[in-house]
């Protein structure tokens, strides 16, 4: 079975750029979230999709991030404008079944640095 | 409400034992316990429900305490392939599918 994919792996942009990351989850994964790792953290939440609809964005800074799940199966989340703080690794997770306790499946990421 | 992890950091010989907690001040349906190694994704190791059980992963073994909120996740005789950044991920309620994770404890082993 293949895992999450993201891409790209790493990103370098200038503050006030745009850039935009893409994920695959595992095929047939109702549920798609998107995390921010700042280093030396745990993961926080970004967005979590269930099918293509939002369950969740509450964390999600709606002034220069934003995120789409079309059709239900893969996601972009886009950043525009970058601020230096958005130095991260930028996780996609998903998970099976909705409504259950099941593990999350996550991704590489994508580390991005903006300077 | 983020989960309170502890200790931050701990360094053992291989062989030695450890134990890493996550506490949380909300009540909790679940607590999820994830591996990170360096440079990679988060592995996903076990799910405590609520209810107290106890669960196990090779030497790895989990226990939810429902009254303090808490859980503790022990690491016994440990090898080098555990080092590692652990992260417990706590679900507030059933159905939820949504984890607040704490700020993880590093764990080094050396030979």
């Amino acid at each position: 079975e293949a895992g999450v994919a993201q891409s790209p792996r790493y990103k370098i942009i200038e503050k006030r750029q745009s850039v935009a990351f893409w994920c695959n989850p595992i095929s047939g994964h109702a549920t798609l979230y998107w995390y921010q790792q700042i280093l030396g953290q745990g993961p926080k939440l970004l967005i979590q999709f269930q099918n293509n609809g939002v369950v969740d964005d509450s964390q999600l800074p709606k002034d220069r991030f934003s995120a789409e799940r079309l059709k239900g199966v893969d996601s972009t989340l886009k950043i525009q404008p970058a601020k230096l703080e958005d130095s991260a690794v930028y996780l996609c997770a998903s998970s099976p079944i909705s409504g259950s306790h099941n593990e999350q499946f996550f991704g590489p990421g994508t580390r991005l640095t903006v300077l | 409400q983020q989960p309170v992890q502890s200790p931050q950091a701990v360094i053992l010989r291989e062989g030695e034992d450890a134990v890493i907690n996550c506490s949380s001040s909300k009540a909790l349906y679940s607590v999820h316990w994830y591996r990170q190694k360096h440079g990679e994704a988060p592995v996903f190791l076990m799910i405590l429900l609520k209810g107290g059980e106890q669960k196990g992963h090779e030497k790895i073994s989990a226990s939810f305490n429902e009254k303090k909120q808490q859980s503790s996740l022990y690491l016994t005789a440990s090898q080098l392939s555990y080092s590692g950044t652990y992260f417990c991920g706590t679900e507030r309620y059933q159905g939820a599918q949504k984890l607040v994770f704490g700020q993880g404890t590093r764990l080094t082993i050396n030979p």
